[in-house]
């Protein structure tokens, strides 16, 4: 498809397990995004890639949080023994860089993948 | 960390009303974004803002870029039921250089038939 796209779109999984999201970007699109949305809430940055640039990994709340993405294409989000507060919708984006005009280069979002730990 | 406060944080009217929605901060932003997210959807962007005074209109909504450069505005005219969802303001955090958004936490809108 032309859209970003993420799997899986639900995921439940039990306290304390490991969990991998799966974000494929538009193709040619050198920046990509990750975001974490709570209930009722905004979207909060986790992490971003550039190219091959070292990723800005500024956002991720602990170290049990992870991504990895293979040059410019499919990105992955890890969590580690999941807790219940990580329980939200996480959104991925591309664009075809990172910076300058939003319009020139806008963030295209997934659908997210909606967590649920019990 | 820079902080997006969105008013008000829920509306609930009438199709054909009007509606207006605010962001302010307080820092300056020098991009001013207003993105439209659907149920089960990512957010999509709908009007951006570059200049402080600026007025852009999209169709029936229309955005403004405060003169202080820590607010903005969305109208939307008209209102129709498929403009239900939550209206997110964002900018470009200005330590980053641009590179990632700061995002308030969203305006959701009901219209009633």
């Amino acid at each position: 498809g032309a859209g970003v796209s993420q799997s899986p779109s639900n995921k439940v999984t039990e306290k304390g397990k490991d969990v991998e999201l799966r974000c494929d970007p538009i193709s040619g699109h050198t920046a990509l995004y990750w975001y974490r949305q709570r209930l009722g809430q905004g979207l909060e940055f986790l992490i971003y890639f550039q190219g091959n640039s070292a990723p800005d990994k500024s956002g991720l709340p602990s170290d049990r949080f992870s991504a990895e993405r293979t040059g410019e294409s499919v990105s992955t989000l890890t969590i580690q023994r999941t807790q219940q507060e990580d329980s939200a919708v996480y959104l991925c984006a591309s664009s075809l860089r990172a910076g300058g005009r939003v319009n020139n280069s806008p963030l295209h979002f997934g659908n997210g993948t909606r967590l649920t730990v019990t | 960390g820079q902080q997006l406060n969105q008013s008000p944080q829920s509306m609930f009217i009438q199709e054909g009303e009007d509606v207006s929605m605010n962001c302010t901060s307080s820092s300056i932003f020098n991009t001013w974004l207003w993105y439209k997210q659907e149920p089960g959807e990512g957010p999509v962007l709908l009007i951006a803002l570059y200049k402080a005074g600026e007025l852009t209109s999209n169709g029936r909504l229309t955005a403004q870029f405060g003169i202080t450069r820590k607010d903005s505005f969305l109208n939307i005219s008209a209102s129709i039921p498929s403009d239900v969802g939550i209206y997110f303001c964002a900018g470009p955090t200005p330590e980053t250089s641009g590179s990632r958004l700061t995002f308030g936490e969203g305006t959701q809108l009901t219209v009633n038939p």
